[in-house]
């Protein structure tokens, strides 16, 4: 089983549309959870941390299911600027960082 | 904001050549990573440093060497490049202060090995 699994996509929306990934992790000391964006032929950039109480950063919203181990995202209100891949990323902290990398779910929004 | 930077955008070398690439972060972070990504695999962890003169292997060190004679600073070395380490690589800075602390990536360069 992979340390970090997501669902590759692509998942095609229309403009307006909520949206949702999942992502699971099968190691259960992980400690800390990201979303990343990665637009094409780019590199991935922050899109929010993932904290154990969810939290909202305008229209996305990122949530924890420790009993579970998954992690997920949900994007309100879709726009043709959030076309990209959503990848996240698990940490274990510690005296030296392990962070594993989902391999990403591809989102078109399509007008 | 948190720069990271990496020397070169497009790179391309020959079979055989000492390739050097290049990383320098501006955020006084302790760590440096380096990955590779290819399609269909994500981003691969060749090596890490916590620290000057530090370093670790991540999962795929074969072929590689790294380089952190300062802090701000992480080169990584292919040895005698292989057009199997065509691909695009991505460095990346960390800090260790407080909970949670994400990564920040440079631009990446696109090696090709002909």
């Amino acid at each position: 089983r992979k340390e970090v699994e997501q669902d590759p996509g692509p998942f095609n929306v229309p403009e307006g549309a909520t949206v949702a990934f999942n992502c699971t992790y099968s190691n259960s000391a992980s400690q800390s959870f990201f979303w990343y964006r990665q637009d094409c032929r780019k590199e991935p950039k922050l899109l929010m941390s993932v904290y154990s109480s969810g939290n909202e950063d305008g229209r996305f919203t990122a949530q924890l299911n420790r009993a579970s181990q998954y992690i997920s995202l949900l994007i309100r209100d879709s726009k043709l600027s959030d076309s990209a891949t959503y990848l996240c990323v698990v940490n274990m902290i510690g005296s030296y960082q392990k962070v594993t990398f989902g391999t990403g779910t591809k989102l078109q929004v399509i007008p | 904001d948190v720069k990271v930077t990496q020397s070169s955008r497009y790179l391309v070398k020959r079979t055989g050549e000492k390739v050097f690439l290049e990383c320098v972060q501006d955020m006084d972070h302790e760590n440096m990573f380096w990955y590779r990504q290819d399609p269909g695999l994500g981003l691969r962890l060749i090596y890490f440093s916590y620290d000057v003169k530090m370093k670790e292997k991540g999962d795929i060190p074969e072929g590689y060497s790294v380089s952190r004679e300062k802090k701000e600073r992480f080169s990584l070395i292919l040895e005698s490049a292989s057009t199997n380490q065509t691909s695009m690589y991505l460095c990346a800075s960390s800090s260790i202060s407080g909970d949670n602390q994400p990564q920040h990536f440079g631009d990446g360069t696109r090696l090709s090995i002909l």
